[in-house]
């Protein structure tokens, strides 16, 4: 079975200086990985997806997040944080084989990130 | 694209009433999902479909709860006799057969539900 841990609760940072969200990840073989925001009320919308390939993935909104196989994370990080980038942030893992089990989302307990002004 | 849209967006009941959502995904995903969300918690998995096949169910989805897609295209999920414990969000997503192997989930506004 697979699993998502987001160590951090909250995530305070200071407008204009960098944030990092923290993931990690366990699952059978290779994973498929992402981040997904959610604000009051809302929906969960998608911002990035780590596949294959380059361990640095760009996603929406400015927002990048980095693979990193032996460490099993998938850190969400941006360079700049506005106010606005304030919201619930969740972290999701699924298996890369197809079949039985594979299709469904293992989401973490999501990181509420503040920006300050 | 109108993307995912779920009705209604709140449902508040008295525990022991049957209570039915409604999802509408994006019209051209064959794949469309349901996940409930409690406070505090990302959404943990429930059903899925292809097309109009249910494909596999969570062991959170006890025999109280029971998901459709009759058509292949909107689906409703029914909760007989709710009980306090169910009282969450109820998410539903979809995604695009092309995009089968990366399973990028579009998700809706979900229904909140409060049971009294």
């Amino acid at each position: 079975a697979q699993s998502v841990a987001q160590p951090e609760d909250q995530v305070n940072v200071a407008e204009g200086n960098p944030l990092t969200v923290k993931c990690t990840y366990s699952v059978s073989g290779n994973p498929y990985l992402f981040w997904y925001v959610q604000y009051p009320n809302r929906g969960l919308q998608f911002l990035l997806k780590y596949i294959t390939g380059d361990n640095l993935v760009k996603g929406s909104y400015g927002f990048e997040a980095e693979f990193n196989k032996s460490q099993t994370s998938f850190h969400l990080k941006k360079p700049s944080a506005l106010v606005s980038d304030s919201a619930l942030y969740f972290c999701a893992v699924r298996p890369e084989y197809s079949g039985a089990g594979s299709y469904q989302l293992t989401f973490g307990k999501g990181t509420k990130l503040s920006v300050i002004p | 694209d109108t993307g995912v849209s779920q009705d209604p967006r709140h449902k508040i009941t008295k525990r022991g009433q049957n209570v039915t959502f409604r999802c509408d995904p994006i019209s051209e995903h064959n794949r469309l999902y349901w996940y409930r969300q409690t406070l505090g918690q990302g959404p943990e998995f429930l059903t899925y479909f292809q097309n109009e096949a249910q494909l596999e169910k969570s062991r959170l989805l006890s025999d109280r709860f029971s998901a459709e897609r009759p058509k292949g295209s909107f689906s409703t999920l029914e909760i007989q006799r709710t009980e306090q414990g169910d009282s969450a969000m109820y998410l539903c997503a979809s995604s695009h057969l092309g995009a089968l192997k990366y399973n990028e989930q579009f998700f809706g506004p979900g229904t909140r539900l409060t049971v009294l």
